[in-house]
């Protein structure tokens, strides 16, 4: 079962406009990721937050993290058609002897010049 | 730095055959995870090996293994192949507690 999932599923937004995704999850967590996929390509890490942890900034990102609502939203400010791409969250899943990131099904983002 | 290389790109195969991916992590990273992502199912992990061990294995049937060697290098296999193995499959490498790595992944097709 998915651990993470994000909302919305798809965003078309305007050059220019800022972008909110939000991820929830299940059980008590570490650490929350951020990952970016271009289309059929691999995962690029954006951000990480840990669970002590209320907000983090990156150039145009800010990652926020709720752990009493278990949910964490990223913005990106100031759009640029080249952040048109999958956006996922992941949370770390007790497996085994180590933590696994457990993806959500992502938001897909669309950014329009 | 080079970053996490997976071969081949792209891959057909015909339905009962079977099939053997490669990753290479970043170099001095010793953990390797391979993930399979669909449409339907989105990403689902496999497993994940740590200094040639088997560490975690996801919820797969037993036509899905993988192995690491000692230069940290990893391949996963998938014996009999059905259509539904059709996926992307991603291997990521990180060390210490920070994000993964990923690689570009392997598009594979079974036909």
């Amino acid at each position: 079962s998915q651990q993470g999932e994000e909302d919305p599923q798809a965003l078309s937004i305007q050059e220019g406009e800022n972008a909110t995704m939000n991820c929830s999850y299940k059980t008590s967590i570490n650490n929350l990721q951020w990952y970016r996929q271009n289309s059929g390509r691999g995962l690029v890490h954006l951000i990480l937050i840990r669970s002590n942890e209320r907000e983090k900034h990156s150039g145009r990102l800010r990652v926020t993290l709720d752990t009493s609502k278990k949910s964490s939203s990223l913005l990106i400010t100031a759009s640029r058609a080249a952040d048109t791409a999958s956006y996922f969250c992941a949370t770390d899943a007790r497996e085994g002897g180590s933590y696994i990131p457990t993806f959500g099904r992502g938001t897909s983002l669309i950014v329009h010049p | 730095k080079a970053g996490v290389t997976q071969t081949p790109r792209y891959l057909i195969k015909t339905r009962g055959q079977q099939v053997t991916l490669s990753c290479s992590p970043i170099s001095g990273h010793r953990s390797v995870s391979w993930y399979q992502q669909t449409p339907g199912q989105g990403l689902q992990f496999l497993f994940e090996y740590f200094s040639e061990t088997q560490r975690n294995k996801g919820n797969f049937p037993g036509r899905f293994s993988g192995r690491q060697f000692s230069n940290s290098r990893s391949e996963m296999n998938v014996s009999t192949l059905e259509l539904g193995d059709s996926a992307l499959y991603l291997c990521a490498s990180k060390d210490g507690l920070y994000g993964y790595t990923f690689g570009s992944g392997t598009r594979l097709t079974v036909v």
